[in-house]
């Protein structure tokens, strides 16, 4: 069964530092890709970034990359040079067939001055 | 250019009360997504449609209706509500494979 698998409940960090938040997932398809969305505590859902399972390179967005290890099914996200807006949670999903999202639990980011 | 419209922002319903969740997209979007949010949880899809006229299930479709009326709107339907179905509903859309999903700001229902 396709599955998302977030780990980190929550995670800490202090400001300009990097933060590594965790994500997992599996699936049989040789298809497929995986976001990264982020919800502040005003709820919507904003879009970080991409990565196709095809890509050869990591997907990188400003102060966001994707650490995408395809052998190990990981899609880690990292935040560079941490800010204190950048404190919401972060859901990690990845696309199925008609482009449906399953999505993980989440994690939610607190940064500290 | 709005993106992702949803409405009612907030709604509280008595069990047994049906209501109609309206979306609209103006991005020329041809899917079109409905989720519900639980606490401590992530995003659950309710249904989908792929095209203008199909829709199909996701995850959770029992004791929702959808409707895509025309390429723009997509609506969703309680028809007797169970306070099982309290959470935030999130209808989202996109162009296609690839590309990220927009979401609407959510629809906070609270069922008693």
């Amino acid at each position: 069964a396709q599955k998302i698998t977030q780990t980190q409940p929550g995670m800490f960090v202090q400001e300009k530092e990097a933060v590594t938040l965790d994500c997992t997932y599996d699936t049989s398809d040789p298809s497929y890709g995986l976001f990264w969305y982020k919800q502040p505590s005003s709820g919507e859902m904003i879009f970080l970034i991409y990565q196709g399972s095809y890509d050869q390179q990591n997907a990188t967005e400003g102060r966001y990359s994707l650490n995408f290890q395809k052998a190990r099914k990981s899609a880690n996200l990292v935040i560079s040079a941490s800010q204190l807006g950048d404190s919401a949670m972060y859901f990690c999903a990845m696309r199925k067939r008609a482009d449906k999202l399953i999505f993980g639990t989440g994690t939610r980011l607190q940064v500290f001055p | 250019n709005a993106g992702v419209t949803q409405t009612p922002k907030f709604q509280v319903l008595k069990t047994g009360q049906s209501m109609t969740l309206q979306c609209a997209q103006d991005m020329n979007h041809n899917s079109m997504y409905w989720y519900r949010q639980d606490p401590g949880m992530g995003l659950r899809l309710i249904y989908y449609s792929a095209s203008e006229g199909t829709t199909d299930k996701g995850e959770v479709p029992n004791g929702y209706n959808v409707s895509r009326l025309n390429k723009r709107e997509f609506s969703l339907r309680l028809e007797s509500a169970a306070p099982s179905q309290t959470s935030v509903y999130f209808c989202a859309s996109t162009h296609g494979t690839g590309y990220e999903q927009y979401f609407g700001p959510g629809t906070r229902l609270t069922v008693t």
